[in-house]
């Protein structure tokens, strides 16, 4: 059974840093594109970014671009999100969700597996 | 904002059958698949329906998803105290060219 377990969560304040982890198990990691999604509290879904199985390409929410940088370790099956700048409205649980291909392609994007989520809370 | 559109809430007795609506424009569900995904209360999100109308292994088949042009629903019919969660559609956007969530949907089983 897929495994996907993120840490790096915490209370930062705004403007600072924070880089998350997703530990990856129980499948081929270097064979899957990966996501991250995230939730405010009490709010919905919504998707921050995406990397390619072999981290050769990466796509980014336009709210988070040019703050955020996804990426991968395939020899250690862990995937990344680095976020900058962090803003108030960053606050929210962060999931890192497994693609069902190498890749999200236009037309198509299946989250078949996510993690339990880590809680990124911005606040002074 | 998101930009596919699902009512906030639904509820139904046990037994019934409910349906929740997802609303779009052509540029995400009038040209590309839909996807369903649940979430129990406390819990990470679940994939229940892809590509439309397709069940992954294990997901009852009291769970059906449809489309039609712009818009999208999913039913679940024999409703259980279980099935209280949030249920949300998604969907690629061509112009936006990602990803993109509706708002969710809070089944509530009286």
């Amino acid at each position: 059974q897929v495994q996907l377990v993120e840490s790096g969560g915490g209370v930062v304040q705004p403007g600072r840093s924070l880089r998350l982890s997703c530990a990856a198990s129980r499948f081929t990691f270097s064979s899957y594109g990966m996501h991250w999604v995230r939730q405010a509290p009490g709010k919905g879904l919504e998707w921050v970014a995406h990397i390619w199985y072999d981290g050769s390409n990466k796509y980014y929410a336009d709210s988070v671009k040019g703050r955020f940088t996804i990426s991968r370790d395939n020899s250690q099956n862990t995937l990344f999100l680095q976020m900058n700048s962090l803003r108030v409205e960053d606050t929210a649980v962060y999931y890192c969700a497994r693609d069902e291909r190498t890749y999200c392609s236009g037309g198509s994007c299946l989250f078949d597996n996510w993690g339990q989520g880590t809680l990124v809370t911005v606040s002074s | 904002q998101s930009v596919l559109t699902q009512p906030p809430s639904a509820s139904g007795t046990p037994g019934q059958r409910v349906t929740i609506s997802c609303s779009g424009s052509s540029s995400n569900i009038g040209s590309n698949t839909i996807n369903w995904y649940r979430q129990l209360p406390g819990t990470a999100p679940k994939l229940l329906i892809y590509s439309n109308n397709q069940r992954p292994s294990g997901v009852p088949d009291r769970f059906s998803g449809s489309k039609s042009g712009t818009s999208a629903s999913l039913a679940i019919s024999g409703l259980q105290s279980e099935d209280e969660a949030d249920y949300y559609c998604a969907v690629w956007d061509d112009s936006l060219n990602g990803p993109v969530f509706g708002g969710g949907t809070k089944l509530t089983v009286l």
